[in-house]
């Protein structure tokens, strides 16, 4: 079975800060991983996905995430933070035997300070 | 292409009354999942269809909930009857099925409230 954790429910950098959002995956077979991120009042929208190619992904606005086989661990950062990062951040893991079916984690807000 | 489309975005309703919530997937994709989002909860996997076909509904909550996709385009959930606890927001999702990992493409959700 798959399962994600989030540590951190809310983490608050400032402006032009380091962003370290942390996941940790639980999969019986090699994951499929993902990186939604839910601005206010909007669904979700995909930033990034591990599909066992890179181990370190690019997404967009900036955003990255490495994927980490001995630590089970799909951290999210970004070099700098700007305003427009202020938002709920949703790690998600699909397996290769359902791939179809996504387990996600608890979320994390983002604030940005300026 | 518009997206996934969900109807209404907002709906308040009192309890015991039925609720349809409606969702128009992306053209083309063969997956359609509905989720639901509270608080509490956080984001969780009700049913999803393939074909319009239901293949996992173990993540609806009771027999309250049902939920339909009777083409390709069109996908409804149904509450009969509403309770309070059934207050939050629903988010209807699709996906083109491919060898590998399906990116599931998210609507704008249905904030449901139930006084």
């Amino acid at each position: 079975a798959q399962s994600v954790t989030q540590l951190g429910s809310h983490v608050s950098v400032s402006e032009g800060a380091l962003v370290l959002l942390r996941c940790n995956y639980s999969s019986s077979v090699p994951p499929y991983l993902f990186w939604y991120v839910q601005y206010p009042n909007q669904g979700l929208q995909l930033l990034l996905k591990y599909t066992s190619a890179a181990t370190l992904v690019k997404g967009i606005n900036g955003f990255e995430a490495e994927f980490k086989k001995s630590e089970t661990s799909f951290h999210l950062t970004k070099p700098s933070a700007h305003m427009s990062d202020a938002a709920e951040y949703f790690c998600a893991v699909s397996g290769k035997d359902n791939f179809n079916k996504f387990y996600f984690g608890s979320g994390t807000k983002l604030n940005v300070k300026p | 292409d518009a997206g996934v489309i969900q109807s209404p975005r907002h709906e308040v309703t009192e309890m015991g009354q039925e609720v349809t919530l409606r969702c128009k997937p992306i053209s083309g994709h063969d997956y359609l999942f509905w989720y639901r989002q509270t608080m509490m909860r956080g984001l969780e996997l009700l049913i999803y269809f393939n074909n319009n076909v239901p293949i996992d509904d173990s993540g609806m909550p009771e027999d309250r909930f049902s939920a339909k996709m009777p083409n390709a385009s069109f996908s409804t959930l149904k509450i009969q009857p509403s309770e309070p606890r059934d207050s939050a927001v629903y988010f209807c999702a699709s996906s083109l099925h491919s060898n590998s990992y399906n990116e599931q493409f998210f609507g704008p959700g249905t904030r449901l409230t139930v006084l």
